[in-house]
């Protein structure tokens, strides 16, 4: 049962633009909420991220928007740059006792030159 | 300090061997976690310690994965009896915050 989802696993933007990332999850425990940026044979790295007890937090080209009501998050880039090309993983905690992240299978966001 | 620390980088076992990984998480962190991740998939929690101890285990994590956290310090993950199912990328995080840190991760092929 995926209770993090990532529908889209692929995005293409071009530089400059607006690339909007969308996350979905089905517990309504999660309080927590991440975006990590992944590249090839390196480990996530942290991105952003949101409790639930607000609705946006930004953090210069990056904005995460969370709709709580819907399940809904999504991370704003922008402008985006060709060195934002990475894969994009959303993720979710409950906090407290052990916080553990549950992740999404990602989306591959491309940025066009 | 550099971060979250992970040694080896890759690891390639015949089917049937013991292997062993190392993590070195940032210092002031008492929270430390392993991951695995396949193709595909996002990262799959495994395990996690609050300074010594392991707290839980994932259904993931069968009889042939153990995981140890002497002195609250570095964490070893030893898979016994290697699968190829077992091919992955194996991370570790650390945490003092709901936010996890983590290192480059270990990919192990299984052949």
């Amino acid at each position: 049962d995926q209770q993090v989802k990532q529908n889209s696993p692929s995005l293409s933007v071009q530089e400059g633009r607006i690339s909007i990332l969308n996350c979905d999850y089905t517990n309504s425990m999660f309080d927590y909420f991440l975006w990590y940026k992944k590249y090839p044979a390196e480990g996530p790295t942290f991105l952003i991220s949101i409790s639930s007890i607000k609705d946006k937090n930004e953090d210069g080209r990056f904005t995460v928007f969370l709709n709580k009501s819907a399940k809904h998050l999504s991370l704003h880039i922008v402008p985006s740059q060709p060195g934002d090309s990475a894969v994009y993983f959303c993720a979710a905690s409950v906090t407290g006792a052990n916080s553990k992240l549950t992740f999404g299978k990602g989306i591959t966001l491309s940025v066009r030159p | 300090d550099t971060g979250v620390s992970q040694d080896p980088r890759h690891k390639i076992t015949k089917r049937g061997q013991n292997v062993t990984f190392r993590c070195d998480p940032i210092s002031e962190h008492n929270r430390l976690y392993w991951y695995r991740q396949t193709l595909g998939q996002g990262p799959e929690f495994l395990t996690y310690f609050q300074n010594e101890a392991q707290l839980e285990k994932s259904r993931l994590l069968s009889d042939r994965f153990s995981a140890e956290r002497p002195k609250g310090s570095f964490s070893t993950l030893e898979i016994q009896r290697t699968e190829q199912g077992d091919s992955a990328m194996y991370l570790c995080a650390s945490s003092e915050s709901p936010r996890e840190d983590f290192g480059s991760g270990t990919r192990l092929t299984v052949v």
